[in-house]
């Protein structure tokens, strides 16, 4: 069953831009974490936050998560062309044996 | 590169047909897992391997039979599968498979496979 559900499903933005996307979960997790996956590729793995960690930095990569609102958000600060692809995020329950349940993605277009 | 290589990397077949897809890592890990991504829906869970024994069947039906004769190489061995089996075939490792993990996944570029 799905687990993390991202919003919004599709973003366009210009070069420069910032980016921001949301996660909201459903049970006691581990640890979540950001995947990025560009067309025709595997996933490749940003960033992993603890359940007692309330924000990372990575780069032009922030962030955030509220264990009390069960919702993370990853920002991307002035947007590249490059940074176009889709993002998801994955969570580790407590309950969970390293088994990672995904979202459906949020789509970033990021026009020059 | 993510050190996890899927071959082949397009694959059309019938629906008699038996195929295998390969994944291998060079990464030291010994968790390895088989997902599978159709349009429009969340990643899907297939199977789990750790040190080379199965460890999650994600209630796959019996046409797709995974293969871990260690921990370097995973197999998916497919025979008779329908049209809604086509989708990309992803494989991942990870440095261990246990409860709670804090560890990253590692991706292959996964198998495009077409079922006709």
């Amino acid at each position: 069953s799905q687990q993390g559900e991202e919003d919004p499903q599709a973003l366009s933005i210009q070069e420069g831009e910032n980016a921001t996307m949301n996660c909201s979960y459903k049970t006691s997790i581990n640890n979540l974490q950001w995947y990025r996956q560009n067309s025709g590729r595997g996933l490749v793995h940003l960033i992993l936050i603890r359940s007692n960690e309330r924000e990372k930095h990575s780069g032009r990569l922030r962030v955030t998560l509220d264990t009390s609102k069960k919702s993370s958000s990853l920002l991307i600060t002035a947007s590249r062309a490059a940074d176009t692809a889709s993002y998801f995020c994955a969570t580790v329950g407590t309950d969970s044996w390293g088994k990672l349940q995904f979202g459906a993605g949020t789509q970033v277009v990021v026009t020059p | 590169e993510t050190g996890v290589t899927q071959t082949p990397r397009h694959l059309v077949m019938g629906m008699t047909n038996k195929k295998s897809l390969k994944c291998e890592q060079h990464l030291g890990h010994n968790a390895m897992y088989w997902y599978k991504q159709s349009a429009k829906k969340p990643l899907e869970l297939m199977f789990v391997y750790n040190f080379k024994e199965q460890t999650e069947n994600n209630s796959v039906p019996s046409r797709f039979s995974p293969e871990c004769p260690n921990s370097s190489h995973l197999f998916l061995h497919l025979h008779t599968l329908q049209p809604e089996d086509s989708a990309l075939y992803l494989c991942a490792s990870s440095l261990n498979w246990d409860r709670g993990s804090n560890q990253p996944q590692h991706f292959g570029d996964g198998t495009r496979l077409s079922i006709l």
